[in-house]
């Protein structure tokens, strides 16, 4: 069976420092996909990068960038200069064939940027 | 263009009492999902919808039923209510009907329901 693990449960930062959200992961898929959310106080999930299992470069979406260790199954988001709009929790999640195509998700980490 | 839109956004609700949760999705798509999220835990899927009929059902009791309409609302019911219910509620659409590893799916702000 498919599963994320988020081993931070809070982290606080320094705004403009970069930060990086732990995620591990485990299928016997060989095609998967992984994907970080935020989720702001409002409850809204906001999607925020996307990885394949099978892209060769590790995926970015502008101040966000995803460390993809294939062998270690470790999918880490990385947000660089962080800003205050920046707290909220932060979801891993993935999927693939093992799950029925449906989203398994991590425990989360809140992140709390400090002025 | 709207979002993918719930209602209603709170509810307190007494143990024993039926819910009904409503979920529109994106124009255009035609897949509705829901999953429930307890306070400090990720969520879990409950249910996918795609073309009025039912592709996907989490690991949830028979308490919980949705169904999907021909303009690709959707409808979460859940009876005979208990306190563990309480949590948001998420629904979120997407344009496949079969999902592959890159489907994004797009939430809406949810549904907090409080049993008392």
């Amino acid at each position: 069976a498919q599963k994320i693990t988020q081993t931070q449960p809070g982290m606080f930062v320094q705004e403009k420092e970069a930060v990086t959200l732990d995620c591990t992961y485990d299928t016997s898929d060989p095609s998967y996909g992984l994907f970080w959310y935020k989720q702001p106080s409002s409850g809204e999930m906001i999607f925020l990068i996307y990885q394949g299992s099978y892209d060769q470069q590790n995926a970015t979406e502008g101040r966000y960038s995803l460390n993809f260790q294939k062998a270690r199954k470790s999918a880490n988001l990385v947000i660089s200069a962080s800003q205050l709009g920046d707290s909220a929790m932060y979801f891993c999640a993935m999927r693939g064939e093992d799950s029925n195509y449906q989203l398994i998700w991590g425990a989360g980490t809140k992140l709390i940027i400090k002025p | 263009d709207a979002g993918v839109t719930q209602s209603p956004t709170h509810l307190i609700k007494t143990r024993g009492q039926q819910v009904t949760l409503r979920c529109s999705p994106i124009s255009g798509h035609k897949s509705v999902s829901w999953y429930q999220q307890v306070l400090g835990q990720g969520p879990q899927f409950i249910f996918q919808y795609y073309e009025k009929e039912e592709r996907g059902r989490g690991n949830f009791p028979d308490r919980f039923s949705a169904r999907q309409f021909p303009n690709y609302s959707s409808e979460l019911n859940v009876n005979a209510l208990l306190l563990g219910d309480s949590a948001l509620y998420l629904c979120a659409s997407s344009l496949a009907g079969v999902e592959g590893t890159n489907t994004e799916a797009f939430f809406g702000q949810g549904t907090r329901l409080t049993v008392v």
